[in-house]
C-alpha cells in the first residue's frame, strides 16, 4: 500500500505551459507539504497545508499555486513554466505535532521530476 | 531561523568499514527533533534515524547510530559495516517550533566494493 503517492513521476513540458502535479496520502495525516529539490540536490520547503488550510508559503513565485480539495490531497499547479522550474518536486505528509518524535516524522512521496524544455 | 550544515559534500567508504557523516545545526527552540534521511538513486526519501533533543541517549537503528552533542549542536551519523546498498545522498534535517523541516545540503556517500 502506497502511503504518499504522486502523479506523474516524470513530466516533460515546454516553457510557458501550465501543468499540475497531484499528491495523495492514505495515512490520515493532517499536514501536507511540497518541497523542491534543485539540480544540486538541495531540498527546500515550498508550501505546507494543515487540514486544507495554507500555513506555510515560502518565497515561491505566485505562478505556483497549491490546492487542497481535502486533507488527503495536495496538488501543485504551475503556470507559465520556466526553465528554472526544472527540478524534482516532493510531496510529504505528517501527523499533528506531538512531543514524541514518532509523530513528527514526515513521509515522502516518490517525487516528480519536472523537465522544462 | 534554524539552519542545518553538512560540511562534507562527498564521502566514500570501503565495504564493511565504518563511516561517520557530520551535521551541525542551529535553532533557538529548546525542544526540537533531528533526522537523517537517505536518498538512493531511486530518489525516494527514506528516514534512517531520528532523535528527540530532550533525550540524551543516542538513537540507534541496526547499523546506524548517531552521536548527538547538544551543547555543540552536532548530530553525526555513523554507519557500521557499510554495504553497497548504503550508497546514497544523506540529508540531515531539523524540526523545531512551528517551522517546517529544514534540510542540510546533503552528503553523497559512495560505498566501494
Amino acid at each position: 500500500d502506497t502511503a504518499v503517492s504522486q502523479t506523474p513521476k516524470y513530466l516533460v513540458t515546454q516553457m510557458g505551459n501550465d501543468k499540475s502535479i497531484k499528491c495523495e496520502q492514505n495515512l490520515g495525516h493532517d499536514t501536507m507539504y511540497w518541497y523542491k529539490q534543485d539540480s544540486k540536490k538541495f531540498l527546500k520547503i515550498m508550501f505546507s497545508y494543515n487540514n486544507k488550510e495554507l500555513i506555510i508559503n515560502e518565497t515561491v513565485p505566485n505562478r505556483f499555486s497549491p490546492k487542497s480539495p481535502d486533507k488527503a490531497h495536495l496538488n501543485l499547479h504551475i503556470n507559465s513554466l520556466e526553465l528554472g522550474d526544472s527540478a524534482v518536486y516532493f510531496c510529504a505528509s505528517s501527523p499533528p505535532r506531538r512531543y514524541s518524535v514518532s509523530y513528527n516524522e514526515q513521509f515522502f512521496g516518490p517525487g516528480t521530476r519536472l523537465t522544462v524544455l | 531561523a534554524q539552519t542545518v550544515t553538512q560540511s562534507q559534500p562527498e564521502m566514500s567508504v570501503q565495504e564493511a568499514e565504518t563511516v561517520t557523516l557530520s551535521c551541525t545545526y542551529d535553532t533557538s527552540e529548546s525542544n526540537y527533533y533531528l533526522f537523517w534521511y537517505k536518498q538512493p538513486p531511486s530518489r525516494q526519501m527514506i528516514l534512517v534515524i531520528r532523535q528527540e533533543a530532550y533525550k540524551q541517549q543516542n538513537a540507534t537503528e541496526n547499523r546506524f547510530s548517531v552521536n548527538f552533542q547538544k551543547a555543540a549542536k552536532s548530530f553525526s551519523l555513523k554507519i557500521s559495516d557499510s554495504q553497497l546498498g548504503d550508497t546514497a545522498m544523506y540529508f540531515c534535517a531539523c524540526l523545531s517550533g512551528n517551522t517546517p523541516l529544514v534540510f542540510g545540503k546533503g552528503t553523497r556517500l559512495s560505498v566501494i566494493a
